[in-house]
């Protein structure tokens, strides 16, 4: 059972635009939703996080909007820029033990 | 503050041989995770670690992947025999309270 759901796959967006990555979950025990951006040939990176306490938390140009009545959060990426190409998996921690359930990951490409 | 380290970065070996991982966690990391990456897709979880107690191993194909964690510390990851469908980027991460850290992971071909 996969217990976060992420849409789209593959995300093309001009240079200055907005960027938009959608997260769905299924399991009311998550305390915890982090953002990762993962490059080519690299681990994945801690982007943005937020607890379920909380709507909305911005940081510079990336923001994650959180709706817990409908299970869902998404990522926002503003003044999109090529240099944001990368693959984004969006995460949840479940109260217990510190275990994560990742999203199949979003390949993002901002054209120039 | 130094990161996760993985070592060996890439690998390459025939079906049926066998391969280990190293990984050491963030200092004072209490949970260790080992993640196994299929290109293109999201990581899946492998085995967590609570200092040296197993908490999911659900996930690890135990006839042949193992994994241990000596101490509370470094943990090594085995493939034992190596088949094709096990090449893949293994990707360690530490956790103490919040987000996960990973390392650069392991890349794995098996030829």
């Amino acid at each position: 059972q996969q217990q976060v759901k992420q849409s789209p796959q593959s995300l093309i967006v001009q240079k200055g635009g907005i960027s938009i990555i959608n997260c769905a979950y299924e399991n009311t025990a998550f305390d915890y939703f982090p953002w990762y951006q993962q490059f080519p040939g690299k681990g994945p990176a801690l982007l943005i996080a937020i607890r379920p306490d909380v709507s909305e938390k911005k940081e510079g140009r990336f923001t994650i909007s959180f709706n817990k009545s409908a299970k869902q959060f998404s990522l926002h990426i503003m003044d999109s820029q090529p240099g944001d190409s990368a693959t984004y998996f969006c995460a949840a921690k479940g109260y217990n033990f510190n275990k994560f359930y990742f999203g199949s990951g979003t390949k993002l490409n901002v054209k120039p | 503050e130094a990161g996760v380290a993985q070592s060996p970065r890439y690998k390459i070996i025939e079906k049926r041989q066998s391969v280990a991982f190293w990984c050491n966690p963030i200092s004072g990391h209490a949970t260790l995770y080992w993640y196994q990456q299929i290109l293109g897709q999201g990581p899946k979880l492998l085995i967590q670690f609570q200092n040296n107690g197993v908490v999911d191993d659900s996930q690890l194909p135990k006839d042949r992947f193992s994994a241990e964690r000596l101490k509370g510390v470094d943990s090594t990851l085995k493939i034992q025999p190596a088949k094709l469908e096990d090449s893949a980027v293994y990707l360690c991460a530490s956790s103490l309270q919040g987000p996960i850290y990973f390392g650069e992971g392991s890349w794995l071909t098996v030829v």
